[in-house]
């Protein structure tokens, strides 16, 4: 299955590292989602874009900066993380028509660990 | 705000029992409801979803019922497998949203 596809699949950075996280999707969606994924948190979303318009930012601090160029890909841009941050980052793509009937499809996600 | 609320958070059944987990929701406006299920070390993926216009779905060994009145929505999985392990997701979304809302997920174990 290579509906939504992220890369890379397992990352390890220091707390002063610069990084990114990639997002493709290949459904033809107009929406884009980035999820974190940890034990006390089990899916919280962070961003939604629309249209490649950012309509979603659930309090995400700073240091996580979104990127969406076309409504085919995302990026989560990463710097100077705490170790607390370490967790599954999932992307995910969903056609939105107006009518509340929206199938997320999630990407396999990105292991983030930071030390 | 939206919330979803889900119950029970572990839940534990002998091979071939049934295994029924529960959710709320506070949106009234909420229209669609998804059912994902987390086999360890996958990505999340729908099982099943009910839309407010219906009162019940199945799919085999599945089944979603939804009381929009209580604002709950219940899955049902009958004759369980050791494949049925895995965490599940409740979700609620509405048109007015471009978000779906989760649950915080159950834990179901398949005792042999």
């Amino acid at each position: 299955e290579t509906g939504v596809t992220q890369t890379p699949r397992h990352l390890v950075m220091g707390m002063t590292n610069k990084k990114s996280l990639k997002c493709e999707q290949h459904l033809g969606h107009n929406a884009m989602y980035w999820y974190k994924q940890s034990a006390k948190k089990p899916l919280e979303l962070m961003f939604v874009y629309s249209l490649e318009e950012r309509v979603e930012n659930n309090s995400v601090p700073s240091r996580f900066s979104p990127e969406c160029p076309n409504s085919s890909h995302l990026f989560l841009h990463l710097h100077t993380l705490q170790p607390e941050d370490s967790a599954l980052y999932l992307c995910a793509s969903s056609q939105l028509t107006g009518t509340g009937w929206n199938t997320i499809y999630f990407g396999e996600g990105s292991w983030l660990t930071v030390v | 705000g939206e919330n979803v609320e889900q119950h029970p958070s572990t839940l534990s059944v002998q091979e071939g029992d049934s295994a029924v987990i529960k959710c709320t929701y506070s949106d009234s406006a909420s229209n669609y409801f998804p059912w994902y299920k987390q086999e360890l070390g996958k990505r999340p993926q729908l099982i099943i979803d009910i839309r407010s216009n219906v009162g019940e779905k199945k799919d085999q060994r599945i089944a979603v019922t939804l009381n929009k009145t209580a604002k709950h929505f219940s899955l049902h999985i009958t004759e369980t497998q050791p494949e049925d392990s895995a965490v599940y997701f409740c979700a609620a979304s509405s048109s007015s949203a471009s978000k779906i809302i989760f649950g915080s997920g159950t834990r179901l174990s398949i005792r042999p």
